[in-house]
């Protein structure tokens, strides 16, 4: 399958401050690129969903000026935690669909902890 | 958010055994997928469908899409320890993935 790269695996921030995390298509080029949340023992909740140049939409809950999401070449996306607060703690995971993958393939996750 | 229901939440097997777990949904879907997650590690697909009715293979994995288009199971026969993870099914519309509530699998030797 098609490889997704993201980065950073973990990161640990001081509340207030911002979090920028990556999610590259290393071998495609993905038009759609999606994040997700999950919290400890549950499942993935759809945050957002960019395309290539266009402005991400952002599912109902989900505070845009907070989680900003740039899309802005086909091979990489960022979503960047603004002034995180510790209830930002969370897995998060990209995903990423284009080319002649018609399946979404995922990163590996961002594990974020804000103390 | 909208959730698919998962069933069971968890299951406690011995290798050897065979499993079943299904997904179900009050909405119709286009597309099932099925997904394994190992800890702190993102969703591997394991296997997709695409047509109501369709049963698809993958090694010791078989999936049904299930007529209705509301429903699918995955079955893994034979376990072995590495079948240790979640199992999360997903449904597709337009470009949206929507994840079940995910099956906890843990195989004893």
């Amino acid at each position: 399958g098609a490889v997704v790269s993201q980065h950073p695996s973990r990161v640990i921030c001081k509340s207030g401050t911002s979090v920028k995390i990556e999610c590259r298509s290393l071998d495609f080029q993905a038009t759609t690129m999606f994040w997700y949340r999950q919290f400890p023992k549950q499942s993935l909740m759809l945050m957002a969903t960019s395309n290539e140049g266009s402005k991400a939409t952002y599912e109902q809950g989900v505070e845009k000026d907070k989680f900003l999401i740039n899309h802005a070449s086909l091979t990489l996306s960022t979503l960047t935690v603004t002034s995180a607060h510790p209830e930002d703690s969370s897995f998060y995971i990209c995903s990423a669909s284009g080319g002649s993958n018609t399946e979404a393939f995922f990163g590996q996750g961002t594990r974020l902890t804000v103390v | 958010g909208q959730q698919l229901n998962q069933s069971p939440q968890s299951m406690f097997i011995q290798e050897g055994e065979d499993v079943s777990m299904n997904c179900t949904s009050s909405s119709i879907f286009n597309t099932w997928l099925w997904y394994k997650q190992d800890p702190g590690e993102g969703p591997v697909l394991l296997i997709a469908l695409y047509k109501a009715g369709e049963l698809t293979s993958n090694g010791r994995l078989t999936a049904q899409f299930g007529i209705t288009r509301k429903d699918s199971f995955l079955n893994i026969s034979a376990s072995i320890p590495s079948d240790v993870g979640i199992y999360f099914c997903a449904g597709q519309k337009a470009d949206k993935l929507i994840f079940g509530t995910g099956t906890r699998l843990q195989v004893f030797p």
